[in-house]
């Protein structure tokens, strides 16, 4: 068990609709970080948090967006769905923003879009 | 920008024998390196780490992995393999200085045969 959750755990919905996955962080950590696995596309950085503010952004549609609040728990919200948003979103958290620190990750929130 | 390359999508061993996982890194600047693992319906969790102290660094589970700066590569070790072993693994890059994005490669599932 690394720590992090994730609710839910499975979110089966249909296309054109808004979903928001959940991330809680270890205790202590203030950085927060989105992946999206897929088979086609494999294990993409969608964005980072540190302590409330956005940090650093990956490959992220206009359609997702994310914010960390003053706990510290994040929310990412998938807009306007489409089937190939089908995927494992994973939720990583670490300490600080060093590039040595490790990312913890979270069992992950599997999409599903019909 | 920085990649990492895994020769071999799949790799299969007999139990006992050695596991070899290889990973080779494009990076413009010193990199980070790290292992992760991905069993079955889990989150990554992460094996080792190299961040420019010894070269050949020790992980969890009997796993070690070398990295040689002359061939770009932190190939993962494992002397005797076990059935438990038996995951899809992950190399990752990131540069040793900033709050540049941890780039994953595309994963080796390792099969033990008993």
């Amino acid at each position: 068990d690394s720590g992090v959750t994730q609710t839910p755990k499975h979110l089966i919905t249909a296309t054109g609709q808004r979903v928001t996955l959940r991330c809680s962080p270890r205790s202590g950590d203030l950085s927060v970080y989105w992946y999206q696995q897929s088979l086609d596309q494999g294990l993409q950085f969608l964005i980072q948090y540190y302590n409330g503010e956005e940090r650093a952004k990956g490959n992220i549609l206009e359609r997702f967006s994310a914010q960390q609040f003053p706990d510290l728990h994040s929310e990412l919200n998938l807009s306007s769905l489409e089937l190939g948003d089908s995927a494992l979103y994973f939720c990583a958290s670490s300490t600080r923003t060093s590039a040595a620190d490790t990312q913890y990750f979270g069992p992950g929130t599997r999409l599903t879009v019909l | 920008a920085q990649s990492v390359t895994q020769l071999g999508s799949h790799v299969s061993v007999s139990e006992g024998a050695l596991v070899l996982l290889r990973c080779n890194y494009s990076s413009s600047v010193p990199p980070y390196l790290f292992w992760y693992v991905q069993y079955p319906n889990q989150g990554l969790q992460l094996l080792l780490k190299y961040t420019s102290a010894a070269t050949l660094v020790k992980g969890i589970n009997g796993f070690e992995a070398e990295f040689k700066k002359s061939e770009t590569s932190f190939h993962l070790t494992k002397p005797s393999a076990h059935m438990s072993d038996a995951a899809e693994y992950f190399c990752a890059v990131r540069p040793n200085f900033g709050n540049e994005k941890l780039t994953f490669g595309t994963g080796t599932r390792l099969t033990i045969i008993p």
